[in-house]
């Protein structure tokens, strides 16, 4: 009974296309995130929503589209995909305000040939 | 930025007490210090969090000085399997989100 989800766990493409990566909680929690982690290991968040609505938007480019159809979902859409984009992206989710912990998916590893 | 500053690698013999220290002199007074470890290869896993007072859970304790500029996460009893990146993080009471990670305290547990 996995808490966070993310598929793929791998996910290898080439430059300029278009790929989605899918997160799901079975936590019941209201705010869901995602962060990016480079090969220098540096975590960053990139989104965050709550209840469905977009409440962080870290300095991402456009071509970086989060949806959420729900409060259990938040997939990240990537266009045009450059070699930049190589990385590890973890999905996280937690319950809404206060202090509550994040809870963090096993990421999904994109590598851009 | 990180608002903390960790050691950067540390080692701990199996069975020992990991203490894992973290500075945090900046840290205000609505500022929660947060610890969480990532595990080779897997997502950022929570382990405690605390405000003023020591708090204990099942996976560590956490000590928190009296002027809050520093605390001490500890492992009582290292396992290999406590081998990861251990990081210090702040974060306000209500803000949503924004866990800003540092780079952290590598701990290998050593036989």
């Amino acid at each position: 009974d996995t808490a966070v989800s993310q598929t793929p766990k791998y996910l290898v493409t080439q430059m300029g296309n278009d790929k989605s990566i899918k997160c799901e909680q079975n936590l019941g929690h209201d705010t869901m995130y995602w962060y990016k982690q480079d090969s220098k290991k540096f975590l960053k968040i990139m989104f965050s929503y709550n209840n469905k609505e977009l409440i962080i938007n870290e300095t991402v480019p456009n071509r970086f589209s989060p949806k959420s159809p729900d409060k259990a979902h938040l997939n990240l859409h990537i266009n045009s995909l450059e070699l930049g984009d190589s990385a590890v992206y973890f999905c996280a989710s937690s319950q809404d305000n206060v202090n509550q912990p994040q809870h963090f998916g096993d990421g999904t590893r994109l590598s851009i040939l | 930025d990180a608002k903390t500053t960790q050691p950067t690698s540390m080692d701990c013999a199996e069975g020992r007490a990991a203490n894992l220290p973290c500075n945090h002199s900046t840290i205000s007074g609505n500022e929660y210090v947060y610890w969480y470890r990532q595990i080779h290869s897997q997502g950022p896993q929570y382990i405690i969090h605390g405000l003023k007072n020591n708090e204990t859970n099942e996976m560590a304790s956490l000590i928190i000085t009296e002027d809050r500029k520093s605390s001490t996460l500890i492992l009582p009893h290292a396992t290999l399997r406590d081998t990861a990146v251990y990081y210090c993080i702040v974060r306000a009471r209500g803000s949503q989100g924004n866990l800003i990670f540092g780079k952290g305290t590598k701990l290998s547990v050593k036989p």
